[in-house]
């Protein structure tokens, strides 16, 4: 069946580059997404990439998808304590309009 | 700016009351809209779809009856949680595809049911 899965915890010094890995296994995933998670909030999107696609970059968000490998990673460059919160990859087999199966989140610490 | 709206953002009910919880899409249509359940430092999974005009699609395992789902407008879905008790309290959120590639979510209704 369609599985997401995360590492659990990052811990990251301010100012260093985040790197938090995903890896799913449906293989008609064709949309996959980072959406961040606050404390007590919905959840955010940050960016999306679709299946052709190896790389998206949006500022300080880089998005690397080895198709090959079903493996997903979100780089975050010099990191701020603002982007301490929960990190979820998901993915859909056909976009907005279908659902969208959720890793368990990555929790990124961000230390001075 | 907000999208996805929900109110109420925290309730809290007495065990064996029914409570509603109301997504609204804001500034555009959403003719469907999904209901997921996130249980604390777990994942989100879903629990059902909400479909403009027609009934609710359930995942598995989700009783219809409890999780009652009505989706009143192209605006408006809202999800009861019937016969609440302690196991249903959880922090619900809904989402709405506003363009075909994405899904963009409220800011969720934390349930505590005593």
């Amino acid at each position: 069946g369609e599985d997401v899965e995360q590492s659990l915890f990052l811990s990251v010094r301010e100012g260093d580059s985040s790197v938090i890995n995903c890896t799913y296994t449906d293989s008609s995933s064709t949309y996959l997404y980072w959406y961040k998670q606050e404390p007590g909030a919905g959840l955010q999107l940050l960016t999306y990439i679709f299946s052709n696609m190896d790389m998206k970059q949006d500022q300080r968000l880089t998005v690397l998808l080895n198709k090959k490998d079903k493996h997903l990673s979100l780089r975050i460059a010099d990191t701020q304590t603002g982007d301490s919160a929960i990190y979820f990859c998901a993915e859909s087999s056909s976009g907005g309009y279908n659902k969208l199966i959720f890793g368990a989140g990555t929790r990124l610490a961000v230390h001075p | 700016g907000a999208v996805v709206s929900q109110h109420p953002s925290r309730v809290i009910c007495k065990s064996g009351t029914s409570v509603k919880i109301e997504c609204r899409s804001l500034d555009f249509q959403a003719t469907t809209m999904f209901w997921y359940r996130q249980f604390p430092k777990q994942s989100l999974m879903l629990m059902a779809t909400s479909n403009e005009g027609s009934k609710a699609t359930y995942e598995q395992g989700v009783e219809k009856d409890k999780f009652l789902i009505n989706h009143a407008s192209l605006t408006l879905s809202t999800l009861t949680v019937t016969s609440a008790h302690p196991e249903d309290s959880s922090f619900y959120i809904c989402s709405a595809p506003l363009e075909i590639e994405t899904q963009y979510f409220g800011p969720g209704t934390r349930l505590l049911v005593l």
